[in-house]
């Protein structure tokens, strides 16, 4: 079964400066999907980026980029210029590219934006 | 485009009761899924919709069972509510079966006491 690893419970980081969330999975699949969610207080999760298996470049959206580690099975979530929009929880989900729609989800890393 | 709605957005109710929830999914979109989630368990998936069927299910008791409707609006339900139900309830719609992103709703959060 796969699996997904948030190691960081909780991060906080000053605004304007650049954090990164962790996360590693497990999966025997080769062709996969990797995203980030976000999960803001009372709201709605969001797809903040994802990444497709098969693609070397890692993906960018913005101040978001990730750093997607095939071999070492590690996708990580780099924010730039963090802002007092971006406190949330951010969660980490892997799909594999045929059969479910079925995310299976890190536990989460809670965010916090320091002014 | 309207995005993902869920009815109702909150809900109390007591142990042994059932519940019905409801998603609407972006319209045109044709795939439906839920999701559970609790502080301890986190997010995990409890079915898939696409098409009026039923295409996977997570590992979930019998008591929690879904469908889905002509027009890819669905429902899920839960008979003899247990305290550990109480959960916020997630769905996610998305294009198709092959379409990779998945779109969330709001939620239903649902206490059982």
């Amino acid at each position: 079964a796969q699996t997904v690893t948030q190691s960081q419970p909780e991060m906080s980081v000053q605004e304007a400066e650049t954090v990164t969330l962790s996360c590693t999975y497990d999966t025997s699949e080769s062709d996969y999907y990797l995203f980030w969610y976000k999960q803001p207080p009372s709201r709605q999760m969001i797809l903040v980026i994802r990444q497709e298996a098969y693609k070397q470049q890692n993906a960018t959206e913005n101040r978001f980029s990730v750093n997607f580690q095939k071999a070492a099975k590690s996708f990580s979530l780099k924010i730039s210029d963090s802002q007092l929009g971006d406190a949330a929880m951010y969660f980490c989900a892997y799909r594999p590219s045929q059969g479910a729609q079925k995310l299976v989800f890190g536990q989460g890393t809670r965010l916090t934006i320091n002014p | 485009k309207a995005g993902v709605t869920q009815t109702p957005r909150y809900l109390i109710k007591t142990r042994g009761q059932q519940v019905t929830l409801s998603c609407s999914p972006i319209s045109g979109h044709r795939s439906v899924s839920w999701y559970q989630q609790t502080p301890g368990q986190g997010l995990q998936f409890l079915f898939e919709y696409f098409s009026e069927t039923q295409r996977n299910k997570g590992n979930f008791p019998g008591r929690f069972s879904g469908r889905q409707f002509s027009n890819s609006r669905s429902e899920m339900n839960v008979s003899t509510l247990e305290l550990g139900d109480s959960a916020l309830y997630l769905c996610a719609s998305s294009p198709g079966v092959s379409t990779v992103t998945q779109y969330f709703g709001p939620g239903t959060r649902l206490t059982v006491l």
